[in-house]
């Protein structure tokens, strides 16, 4: 069964710092892997899916990594600022290609002025 | 712009009742999901539909069932509400394989 676990829990760093989050799956036959973040309160925001066939997605100041053989993906931000303070998660899918998806703890991300 | 929408942001119901959480999408997804959101947990898939009038169970279906009628509603059912149920309830919707959208989120508090 398919285990996603994210490393930090938190992270504290001050506005301008470049930073990346870890992800890491246990079952490196995925499909794809995907970076969302979460606002207090809120939904989920897609940020960026990597299908299997790639290496890296970028997004503005965004640029997320995938890594099957080990088992990695990271979410590297660009001069944080504190809109970026928020809740991180990736996703893996699930089993098979049903499109289910299975979530890290996340990363709580918090940017200072 | 493309979106997931939940009928409800907040809501408050009483132990015992039925409760219904509604879910539509516009962007034509096969895909429908129901999570569950809890501090320490985090998000726990509750049903899936993959079609039309077709579910299957997630991790955590104990207490809940779902409708699919329609391609772009996707229904949660909590058939008696207990406490334990109180939560944040997050619908998504994704082509098969795709990305997936999620909607805002339904605060549900049962007392």
């Amino acid at each position: 069964k398919q285990e996603v676990t994210q490393i930090p829990a938190a992270l504290s760093v001050p506005e301008g710092e470049n930073l990346v989050l870890n992800c890491s799956f246990t079952d490196s036959a995925i499909y794809n892997l995907q970076w969302f973040r979460q606002d207090p309160g809120k939904g989920l925001t897609s940020l960026l899916l990597i299908q299997s066939s790639q290496r890296e997605q970028t997004s503005g100041r965004l640029n997320a990594s995938l890594d099957k053989s080990s088992g990695r993906s990271t979410l590297y931000i660009a001069a944080s600022q504190p809109g970026d303070s928020a809740t991180y998660l990736c996703a893996a899918p699930f089993e098979g290609n049903t499109g289910k998806l299975i979530f890290g703890q996340g990363t709580t991300l918090q940017v200072k002025p | 712009d493309v979106k997931v929408t939940q009928s409800s942001r907040y809501l408050v119901k009483r132990t015992g009742e039925k409760v219904f959480l509604e879910c539509v999408q516009d962007m034509d997804h096969e895909n429908m999901f129901w999570y569950r959101q809890d501090p320490g947990l985090g998000l726990r898939l509750i049903y899936f539909s993959y079609d039309v009038k077709m579910k299957e169970k997630g991790d955590i279906p104990e207490g809940y069932s779902v409708s699919r009628e329609k391609k772009e509603r996707f229904s949660l059912i909590l058939e008696s509400a207990s406490t334990n149920q109180t939560s944040m309830y997050l619908c998504a919707s994704s082509l098969l394989l795709g990305q997936g959208v999620f909607g805002p989120g339904t605060r549900l508090t049962v007392l």
